[in-house]
């Protein structure tokens, strides 16, 4: 069964304090890993998607990485507008999402 | 910047109604979806739709659920007979070719 599992649950900050978030995943056939940004009350919003085993991609003060079995989001010196409720999602080879629950990261100034 | 959108953002109805959720997904995206959000819970997959058809569709999604693209650009999904448990929010999402699905900012769904 796939499965999707991010930790920590929550995760405080320090604005300047530089963290990392988990995404750990069992699926067939993996087809995309895939990282949102959600706020509450609205919409997931879509950061970045990963293919294969090595890749990286970046946006800012935020870096995903993938490996076979976990994909990180590192977030590197951190503001107040970066909390949010951070979520992984892998597409299998069923071609639907897999949502993880997520980490809801807060930032204090 | 081209985005999602889904009408109404809070839908109050009473248990035994019938609702309708309404997105207008981005305009020359091809691949339509529905998913839910239970308060405080993972979201869930719901329904694919693609070239004017249910391509995948998940367990929830059983026959008091339906969608339709009824013209060239709204997409929704009919809730026959609501039940309590039917209360979340509910995401309209859509796809180029490959690559990420971009969601709308949802509707509030309450049944009482």
């Amino acid at each position: 069964e796939d499965q999707v599992t991010q930790s920590p649950e929550a995760l405080r900050l320090q604005e300047g304090e530089s963290s990392s978030l988990n995404c750990s995943y069992t699926v067939s056939g993996l087809r995309g890993l895939f990282w949102y940004r959600q706020d509450p009350g609205k919409g997931p919003e879509f950061l970045f998607t990963l293919y294969s085993a090595g890749e990286e991609k970046e946006k800012e003060r935020l870096k995903a990485t993938l490996t076979k079995k976990e994909s990180f989001l590192h977030i590197t010196a951190p503001k107040p507008e970066d909390s949010a409720t951070y979520l992984c999602a892998v597409q299998g080879s069923q071609g639907n999402l897999i949502f993880g629950k997520g980490t809801k990261l807060s930032v204090k100034p | 910047e081209p985005e999602v959108t889904q009408t109404p953002s809070h839908q109050v109805t009473q248990m035994g109604q019938e609702v309708i959720l309404r997105c207008v997904p981005i305009s020359n995206h091809l691949y339509f979806y529905w998913y839910r959000q239970i308060l405080g819970q993972k979201v869930e997959f719901l329904v694919s739709f693609y070239n004017n058809e249910i391509s995948e569709k998940s367990e929830i999604f059983d026959d008091q659920f339906s969608v339709e693209r009824p013209d060239g650009s709204n997409f929704t999904l009919k809730i026959r007979s609501t039940k309590l448990e039917d209360s979340a929010m509910y995401f309209c999402a859509s796809r180029a070719g490959t690559g990420a699905r971009y969601f709308g900012p949802g509707t509030r769904l309450t049944v009482t």
